[in-house]
């Protein structure tokens, strides 16, 4: 079985504070990807980054990061400088070498203060 | 440029009756996923679709719910006698398939929300 656990439920930081949201998952598969989603106030998720398990590089996207590190199970996203707009809630996803449907976590509310 | 589009957004229904939700995906997608999302949840995998064909299904699609997609194109999500635990947002999804795989980015629609009275 496959299991993505995000253990902050809401997180709440000052504008241009640094802020980091973790990921944790268990898979049996030795191929699998990960993925975050952003879904805004809105509501329509957002697809944000996809991580396959051979590549463990980490990314860097103008603000954002992410740590992958297959020895502790974990793909963490980093936003540095947060902005007020990057409030939303954040969900961390697997999806397994055998199956197309994605396991999602219970989301991380992050709430950037001005 | 027109992403994944589902109608109805909202839709209220009496418990017991049937309703039907429709996603249509980005055009040159093959692949289209359901998925269902409580309050304060991740969303929930339901079926997917590879062109007309369903190749998967959660255990959460009891035999109340019945996917479609006739000729690969539009997807449709049927739910008989509606019980008020199916009240949730309702999302749908589409993804490319390229190369000989998927990239499995799958991009959302705006989902349909059910509230069952």
């Amino acid at each position: 079985a496959q299991k993505v656990t995000q253990a902050q439920t809401e997180i709440s930081v000052v504008e241009k504070e640094d802020v980091t949201l973790d990921c944790v998952y268990e898979t049996r598969d030795t191929t699998y990807y990960l993925f975050w989603y952003k879904q805004p106030p809105s509501g329509e998720l957002v697809f944000l980054i996809r991580r396959n398990s051979f590549d463990e590089q980490n990314e860097i996207s103008g603000r954002y990061s992410w740590n992958f590190q297959k020895s502790t199970s974990s793909f963490n996203f980093t936003i540095t400088a947060s902005q007020v707009v990057d409030s939303a809630v954040y969900f961390c996803a697997l999806r397994g070498g055998g199956a197309d449907g994605l396991t999602f976590g219970k989301g991380t509310h992050l709430i950037i203060q001005p | 440029d027109t992403g994944v589009s589902q109608d109805p957004r909202h839709k209220i229904t009496k418990r017991g009756q049937n309703v039907t939700f429709r996603c249509d995906p980005i055009s040159e997608h093959n692949r289209l996923y359901w998925y269902r999302q409580t309050l304060g949840q991740g969303p929930e995998f339901l079926t997917y679709f590879q062109n007309e064909a369903q190749l998967e299904k959660s255990r959460l699609l009891s035999d109340r719910f019945s996917a479609e997609r006739p000729k690969g194109s539009f997807s449709t999500l049927e739910i008989q006698r509606t019980e008020q635990g199916d009240s949730a947002m309702y999302l749908c999804a589409s993804s490319p398939l390229t190369g000989g795989f998927s990239y499995n980015e799958q991009f959302f629609g705006p989902g349909t929300r059910l509230t069952v009275l």
